[in-house]
C-alpha cells in the first residue's frame, strides 16, 4: 500500500461528458502528480501541483484541469471527453516539489469512455 | 529534446540474473528511478539513484548509472516468477518543478 489514495477505481462514461477523479496523497506529501497510461501513449505526465500551487506542466490537453486543495488533495478534471481519453489515470505524490523526490503512486482510475 | 528509452521485452530463467536497460537524452536529470507495475495494479516504485551516484545496491537490485552515456541499468539478481511484471525506468527533469519521464516500459517474462 502506497499511502495514495484515489477514487473512483472504475469510471465509465460517455463522449461529451465530464468527470472528476479525486486524489489523497500519503500524509505528509506536499506534491501531487497526474499521469495519464495508455496503450498507445505510455504513461504521460500531465501536471503536477505543490502545496496548492501549479509546478510543472506535461502534456495536459486544454480540455483537462487540475487543482490541489489546502487540505493537499487533488481532482484531475476531464471535459467534453473522447473516445481517445479512455486510459489509466494515476495520480502519485512525494514529499516536496523541488528536487525530484521519489513519487508514490497510487492504483489508478480506469476510465472508459463509450 | 526529453525522452527515454527502453528495449520492450526481457525473457530470462528463474534463479538467472536480469538486467534491464535503459537511456535518457536530458542530462539535466536529477533523479533517475526504476518502477515495477504488476497486471491491474500502480507503478510501484522499486530503487532510485541520485545523479552524482555510480551504483546503488538495494537487497537483489544493482542500480548502475553511466552519466556519461546517459545509461541506466537495473540487476535484479536470482530472478523469480514474482519478478515478471513491466519495468519502467524514470528521469526527474528540473523545469522549476519537477518533470518526470517515464520510458515504455520493458516486460519481463521468468520462466520456471
Amino acid at each position: 500500500d502506497s499511502g495514495v489514495t484515489q477514487t473512483p477505481k472504475h469510471l465509465i462514461t460517455a463522449t461529451g461528458q465530464r468527470v472528476t477523479l479525486r486524489c489523497s496523497p500519503r500524509s505528509g506529501d506536499l506534491s501531487v502528480y497526474w499521469y495519464q497510461q495508455s496503450l498507445d501513449q505510455g504513461l504521460q505526465f500531465l501536471i503536477q501541483y505543490y502545496n496548492g500551487e501549479e509546478r510543472a506542466k506535461g502534456n495536459i490537453l486544454e480540455r483537462f484541469s487540475a487543482q490541489q486543495f489546502p487540505d493537499l488533495h487533488s481532482e484531475l478534471n476531464l471535459s467534453s471527453l473522447e473516445l481517445g481519453d479512455s486510459a489509466l489515470y494515476f495520480c502519485a505524490s512525494s514529499v516536496g516539489g523541488i528536487g525530484g523526490q521519489p513519487q508514490h503512486f497510487g492504483d489508478g482510475t480506469r476510465l472508459s469512455i463509450l | 529534446g526529453e525522452d527515454v528509452e527502453q528495449s520492450l521485452f526481457l525473457s530470462v530463467r528463474e534463479g538467472d540474473s536480469s538486467v534491464i536497460n535503459c537511456t535518457y537524452t536530458d542530462s539535466s536529470s536529477t533523479y533517475l528511478y526504476w518502477y515495477k507495475q504488476e497486471p491491474g495494479a500502480g507503478l510501484q516504485l522499486l530503487t532510485y539513484i541520485f545523479s552524482n551516484m555510480d551504483m546503488k545496491q538495494d537487497q537483489r537490485l544493482t542500480v548502475l548509472l553511466n552519466k556519461k552515456d546517459k545509461h541506466l541499468s537495473l540487476r535484479i539478481a536470482d530472478t523469480q516468477t514474482g519478478d515478471s511484471a513491466i519495468y519502467f525506468c524514470a528521469e526527474s527533469i528540473n523545469t522549476g518543478g519537477f518533470k518526470t519521464i517515464f520510458g515504455a516500459g520493458t516486460r519481463l517474462f521468468v520462466k520456471a
